[in-house]
């Protein structure tokens, strides 16, 4: 039973262009998200984070944007890098339970 | 300020056989939480320990256990491997204040032959 699913397991786009990756999750009992970046040999790294209170976090290049009728969840970066190319994991975190439940992951290609 | 530190980077290992794997906090994170990923399935939770105490379990077999020692250091065991066992293991640590933000370790690669 997959509660956070990334269903594009890969996405390219050209450098300087809008990266757009979603996430959806089943349960109404999650009260924080967050994105993960990981690079090979490497353990994901916190990106961005938002609270089910709002609708939307923006740090640089990252914006986060939640909207909790449709249960979804989507990270957009502006403009995309190369430097950006990397698994990007969504997470989500159980208000009782306070478990981190991850998504499977979609892998960003930017391309120069 | 090191980062999470984990030992073995890889290791080898053959169907039945046990592993234990070692993680190091950041230095004052007492909050620690093992992950298991494999291609496709993304990170699987398999347990968080604070204090010592096991606070979160996910659904592993009871094949997979832990402990955390007092200075917030923990360990992972997996006993009777089996060839689906094959993954990277992360660790991650964080402050008791922030569970949100977990730092994670490189990994462990273990592969079961």
């Amino acid at each position: 039973d997959q509660q956070v699913k990334q269903n594009s397991p890969s996405l390219s786009v050209q450098e300087g262009r809008i990266s757009i990756l979603n996430c959806d999750y089943t349960n109404s009992m999650f009260d924080y998200f967050l994105w993960y970046k990981k690079y090979p040999a490497e353990g994901p790294t916190f990106l961005i984070s938002i609270s089910s209170i709002k609708d939307k976090n923006e740090d640089g290049r990252f914006t986060v944007f939640l909207n909790k009728s449709a249960k979804h969840l989507s990270l957009h970066i502006v403009p995309s890098q190369p430097g950006d190319s990397a698994v990007y994991f969504c997470a989500a975190r159980g208000v009782n339970t306070g478990k981190l439940i991850f998504g499977q992951g979609t892998t960003l290609q930017v391309k120069p | 300020k090191a980062g999470v530190t984990q030992t073995p980077r890889y290791l080898i290992k053959t169907r039945g056989q046990q592993v234990t794997l070692s993680c190091s906090p950041i230095s004052g994170h007492r909050s620690v939480s093992w992950y298991q990923q494999t291609p496709g399935q993304g990170l699987q939770f398999l347990f968080e320990y604070f204090s010592e105490t096991q606070r979160n379990k996910g659904n592993f077999p009871g094949r997979f256990s832990g402990r955390q020692f007092s200075n917030s250091r923990s360990e992972m065991n997996v006993s009777t491997l089996e060839l689906g066992d094959s993954a990277l293991y992360l660790c991650a640590s964080s402050l008791v204040g922030n569970r949100n933000t977990q730092y994670f370790g490189p990994g462990t690669r273990l592969t079961v032959l």
